[in-house]
């Protein structure tokens, strides 16, 4: 019964080759995030689509793009990955009520390594 | 978002309370305090959060300072699968954006038999 689904859970790449992880959600919720992460370090958030509004962190790399094409799915592209993007990429949602946003629901992450 | 700051790591034994502290004294009065965890290899769990009076769910309590610059999460009776580390997090709940989470260090709780 998960609720936040990423797969696949373990993604290998080539330098330089264009990679896309996939996030989808069956809790409907509006919000959705990409964090990546690095070996222990703490979640850093790329970017988060409120609806259908995109919203980049400042210091997000222009080699990371993000695309939702329905409440449901959120994918992350990786233009032309380099050593250092070797991270779990996570994606998270969460949902935006009067009162309040909701607290963040979790995916458990795809795990990308770079050849 | 206020700055937090945690202890690196703790240890607390299986079947004892663990208290876990956080200091944010730069924190406005709108902000929230949340509580995440990290279990190894999963993405990070919501606990609890609160803005000032004391909280409590099925999975632990917050208790936060009158003067609001500190909290402590507390696992009443920590078992081995509440090994993870906990990260504190002040940030503002505002309706109408998203609400984007800062993550620091955390605290890396180990609990042993």
């Amino acid at each position: 019964d998960a609720m936040v689904i990423q797969n696949p859970r373990y993604q290998v790449t080539q330098f330089g080759k264009p990679v896309t992880l996939s996030c989808s959600q069956t809790l409907n919720h509006n919000v959705m995030y990409w964090y990546q992460q690095k070996s222990s370090q703490a979640p850093k958030l790329l970017f988060h689509y409120y609806d259908k509004d995109f919203n980049n962190e400042a210091d997000t790399p222009d080699n990371f793009q993000s695309r939702r094409p329905n409440t449901s799915f959120c994918f992350l592209d990786i233009r032309s990955p380099g050593l250092g993007d070797a991270a779990m990429y996570l994606c998270a949602t969460s949902r935006d009520l009067r009162g309040g946003n909701q607290p963040q629901h979790f995916g458990d992450g795809t795990r990308l390594s770079i050849l | 978002d206020a700055k937090t700051t945690q202890p690196p790591s703790m240890d607390c034994a299986e079947g004892r309370a663990a208290n876990l502290p956080c200091n944010h004294s730069t924190i406005s009065g709108n902000e929230y305090v949340y509580w995440y965890r990290q279990i190894h290899s999963q993405g990070p769990q919501y606990i609890i959060h609160g803005l000032k009076n004391n909280e409590t769910n099925e999975m632990a309590s917050l208790i936060i300072t009158e003067d609001r610059k500190s909290s402590t999460l507390i696992l009443p009776h920590a078992t081995l699968r509440d090994t993870a580390v906990y990260y504190c997090i002040v940030r503002v709940r505002r309706s109408g954006t998203a609400s984007k989470l800062t993550f620091g260090t955390g605290t890396r709780l180990q609990v042993t038999l």
